[in-house]
């Protein structure tokens, strides 16, 4: 099946620092591809729509400017938590769709996840 | 606001039971319904429903969707420790926000042996 690639897949940084996460697709293209946050024992909550060569899409209450996401390619996407705090600390989640023929139904394909740590 | 809501919230069995998980939704242009297995890190494919009334199985696990009354199943038979997890359904949404998952808040099912 298709592979979605998220490195790190683990991360501390102290508060006030940068962090990138990256998301690749390996084996296919992805021209939409999804950040979701998920903090202990809640469900996923979608945090904003990564499309190639455009900006992103951010749903209501996330800070653009804090959460910086980046399409260079259409089998890449890079979150960039800027001046992390402790409430940042989470669990990252990217998902990408395969570019596929209009009307296929196709399921969003998930990496393995990001937890990240402000201390 | 699109919208999607699982029952129980949590659910403790033996193994060798079944159990029965459900899912309701609300969602503008509705297109599939997806079901996925989290364990510690990120949430592995289950099913993905888009007719009413079509099961979809595989092992043990199965999965029904009925577009009429918003709703959709799954069901696990005989039961292992292995099933512990959460499980999660999406509801996926198509035009402009194809791929764009609202997930349901999760089922945390527990299997004692």
């Amino acid at each position: 099946g298709a592979v979605v690639s998220q490195h790190p897949s683990r991360v501390i940084c102290k508060s006030g620092t940068s962090v990138k996460i990256e998301c690749r697709s390996l084996d296919f293209q992805a021209t939409t591809m999804f950040w979701y946050r998920q903090f202990p024992k809640q469900s996923l909550m979608l945090m904003a729509t990564s499309n190639e060569g455009s900006k992103a899409t951010y749903e209501q209450g996330v800070e653009k400017d804090k959460f910086l996401i980046n399409h260079a390619s259409l089998t890449l996407s890079t979150l960039t938590v800027t001046s992390a705090h402790p409430e940042d600390s989470s669990f990252y989640i990217c998902s990408a769709i395969p570019r596929g023929r209009p009307g296929v139904n196709t399921e969003a394909f998930f990496g393995q996840g990001t937890r990240l740590t402000v201390v | 606001e699109d919208k999607v809501v699982q029952s129980p919230l949590s659910l403790v069995v033996h193994e060798g039971d079944t159990v029965t998980l459900n899912c309701s939704y609300e969602v503008t242009n509705f297109r599939s319904l997806l079901w996925y297995k989290q364990e510690k890190k990120a949430p592995t494919f289950l099913f993905m429903l888009t007719s009413s009334g079509i099961e979809k199985k595989s092992g043990r696990l199965s999965s029904i969707l009925d577009k009429k009354e918003l709703f959709s199943i799954l069901n696990i038979t005989a039961t292992q420790t292995g099933d512990s997890a959460v499980y999660l359904c999406a509801a996926n949404a198509g035009g402009t926000s194809y791929g764009k998952l609202t997930f349901g808040q999760g089922t945390i099912l527990t299997v004692h042996p």
